[in-house]
């Protein structure tokens, strides 16, 4: 197991297009996280799943966002209608079952720029 | 409710000298408290976490961090900055499965 794993790498969008983001967590980790950072800032939390059940959504997910994680295991994100204040680096975390407190291990973002 | 404040949104030190990075945090509770690094374009790497036991934390790469809960405080110190150690840092705190991050300060390493 080599941690977790994003995909793409980065990702340039025109604006009104949809993107989707994958997120591949450790295999015995059954939390996984969305953050989304913007330049300057620290992450800010957008969803996570304890296994396939996503059990908290952030107000910063609009209804152009969706999540899933169908099998428990690796996670999607979709933007729909992508807009340029969608454009930041989005995170994937995973942890045990004790959550944050535990911490996370990161993934190496997805860059997302829409134009 | 819980906030975590980075006191200096930059630091810059020589090669060979002492590291000290602000953290502040604000919680009703006793968080569990981390700091992560973040190179260039690359993810969060957890450098050192408190959970409530020894008050100080030894870390990855050298560094380490005191928890003193009647300051409200968590900084990172390392005693000889490598020019490896120039990324951005943030401070976390955690309770009941949330995390909130500090907004980060970029630590920059003079030759």
């Amino acid at each position: 197991d080599t941690g977790v794993s994003q995909d793409p790498r980065h990702k340039i969008t025109k604006r009104g297009q949809n993107v989707t983001f994958r997120c591949d967590p450790i295999s015995e980790h059954n939390r996984l996280y969305w953050y989304r950072q913007t330049l300057g800032q620290g992450p800010e939390f957008l969803t996570y799943f304890q296994n396939e059940a996503q059990l908290e959504k952030s107000r910063l997910l609009s209804d152009r966002f969706s999540a899933e994680r169908p099998k428990g295991s690796f996670s999607t994100l979709e933007i729909q209608r992508t807009e340029q204040g969608d454009s930041a680096m989005y995170l994937c975390a995973s942890s045990l079952a004790s959550g944050a407190e535990a911490g996370y291990t990161f993934g190496s973002g997805t860059r997302l720029t829409v134009v | 409710a819980q906030s975590v404040t980075q006191l200096d949104s930059h630091v810059s030190v020589s090669e060979g000298t002492p590291v000290l990075l602000r953290c502040n945090y604000s919680s009703s509770y006793s968080p569990s408290l981390f700091w992560y690094v973040q190179h260039p374009n690359k993810g969060l790497q957890l450098l050192l976490k408190y959970t409530s036991a020894a008050t100080l934390v030894k870390g990855i790469n050298g560094f380490e961090a005191e928890f003193k809960k009647s300051e409200t405080s968590f900084h990172l110190t390392k005693p000889s900055a490598h020019m490896s150690d120039a990324a951005e840092y943030f401070c976390v705190a955690a309770f009941a499965g949330k995390s909130t991050f500090g907004d980060g300060t970029t630590l920059t390493v003079k030759p």
